[in-house]
């Protein structure tokens, strides 16, 4: 199975400020056919989780154009260029090739 | 405007079978765009998928748990389900159904609010 690592595991940010998340992979999520699968995820306090970017950098429908993900091959970044106290929540970096994995999560905090 | 509803029984005895429903609401389980999903979240932990099923009734299972789960699909009553045999206090977890967009590079697009599952006996 493909193990996601998330750095930080917890992440206290002033509004205004910008945040950087980390996710690298075990291995290359670059599939045979061209794509990479990697999302993320925001799970804000009580809630489901919400997908915010996929194929590493596309952004869902309604995501903030703060929020940008990048990265290739094993490393990956989610960065959210103002935090605002809406983005509090735990980040999760997700690997789509079967079996589906996530990482661990960062907690984000605002200051 | 699509929604997913996680139902079923909130304690499960230790060995017995967990069985889950995911009902869709606001569109149709049977589109060849989507697929759908189950993911598990014990108490203060991550996210751990379980499985998913294709329209066509292909299965895909998370190997840790393979040997005891089933995903299947009741396109007459728009839901599809989840059973996961032999449970221990390990199962404990937040269960979610999720829609897959395969428009959106396979990912988990919709979530259901997410259904408690305790085991103890």
């Amino acid at each position: 199975d493909i193990v996601m690592t998330q750095t930080p595991l917890s992440l206290s940010v002033t509004p205004g400020q910008p945040a950087s998340i980390s996710c690298k992979s075990s291995q290359s999520l670059l599939h045979s056919d061209g794509k990479t699968y990697l999302y993320w995820y925001l799970q804000k306090p009580g809630q489901s989780p919400q997908l915010l970017i996929y194929e590493v950098s596309s952004r869902f429908s309604g995501v903030p154009d703060r929020f940008s993900g990048s990265g290739s091959g094993t490393d990956f970044t989610l960065k959210i260029s103002r935090v605002e106290a809406e983005d509090v929540g735990v980040y999760y970096c997700m690997q789509g090739i079967h079996p589906l994995t996530f990482g661990g999560g960062t907690k984000v905090e605002i200051k | 405007q699509l929604q997913l509803q996680e139902s079923g029984p909130g304690l499960v005895k230790p060995s017995e079978t967990l069985s889950l429903t995911c009902t869709v609401s606001g569109g149709s389980i049977s589109s060849s765009s989507y697929y759908w999903g189950w993911i598990r979240q014990p108490p203060g932990k991550g996210l751990e998928w379980i499985g998913s099923i294709y329209y066509s009734g292909s299965t895909y299972y998370n190997p840790s748990l393979k040997s005891r789960v089933t995903i299947s699909v009741d396109t007459s009553k728009n839901q599809f389900s989840l059973k996961l045999s032999s449970v221990t206090a390990a199962d404990t977890a937040v269960y979610y159904c999720a829609r897959v967009d395969s428009r959106l590079q396979d990912a988990f697009d919709i979530w259901g609010q997410g259904t408690m599952v305790t085991v103890s006996s």
